[in-house]
């Protein structure tokens, strides 16, 4: 059971370089997020995509770009990295929307982490 | 707007004592409240949540958290703390028909031998 999957672990970028988190769940979940975490701060939201086709934005969109590829994929992008965005970024997926309806409790489930160092 | 305040950035107990781990919520509508544990270089996992039904839920590893509407409180114990309870705990909170989850700062949990 992978369960939720991201790429890379581990990436350094200088200042105005771009870069591409991949995020992949195979529990055909509809719902798929980006998170990142700063110390002190816990997680805060970016981006989500409610279903394949549709993204939205959350608390902290400024300077990323998502793409939900298909019903299993959403990646983040980083057009023109900067220092602030040095961050460990976390996809999660849910199946809070099930058949075209809200079900339940929004529970998540994470992937491991990508740690980004913006130089 | 909703929002998760966690009292205390860290928390250190001894083997075999009480764990309590507070968190404060705010919301403009009954809400959705969690507990996620997150060990050493991995992802957040769900310790238990509220739904409104119970207000005393019981999660994983002997975890429960009791929902005081009064208090606007949802806080975290454990009877008796392991070694392998060591770890940062976050609590959040979502309104029932939302997508989005805020999460506190979280509390890392140290645990003595």
């Amino acid at each position: 059971n992978a369960g939720v999957t991201q790429t890379p672990k581990f990436q350094v970028l200088k200042t105005g370089q771009s870069m591409t988190l991949q995020c992949a769940q195979d529990m055909n979940h509809n719902s798929m997020y980006w998170y990142r975490q700063d110390p002190g701060m816990g997680l805060r939201l970016i981006y989500y995509s409610a279903s394949e086709g549709t993204t939205d934005k959350g608390e902290v969109p400024n300077g990323y770009n998502v793409s939900r590829l298909n019903k299993r994929e959403f990646s983040l992008r980083l057009e023109s990295a900067a220092p602030s965005q040095t961050s460990v970024y976390f996809c999660a997926s849910s199946d809070f929307l099930s058949g075209g309806r809200k079900s339940g409790a929004n529970v998540l489930t994470f992937g491991a982490g990508s740690r980004l160092t913006v130089l | 707007a909703q929002s998760v305040t966690q009292l205390g950035s860290h928390v250190s107990v001894s083997e075999g004592a009480l764990v309590l781990l507070r968190c404060n919520y705010s919301s403009s509508v009954p809400p959705y409240l969690f507990w996620y544990v997150q060990y050493p270089n991995q992802g957040l996992q769900l310790l238990l949540k509220y739904t409104s039904a119970a207000t005393l839920v019981k999660g994983i590893n002997g975890f429960e958290a009791e929902f005081k509407k009064s208090e606007t409180s949802f806080h975290l114990t454990k009877p008796s703390a392991h070694m392998s309870d060591a770890a940062e705990y976050f609590c959040a909170v979502s309104d029932p028909g939302g997508f989005k989850t805020i999460f506190g700062a979280g509390t890392r949990l140290f645990v003595k031998a």
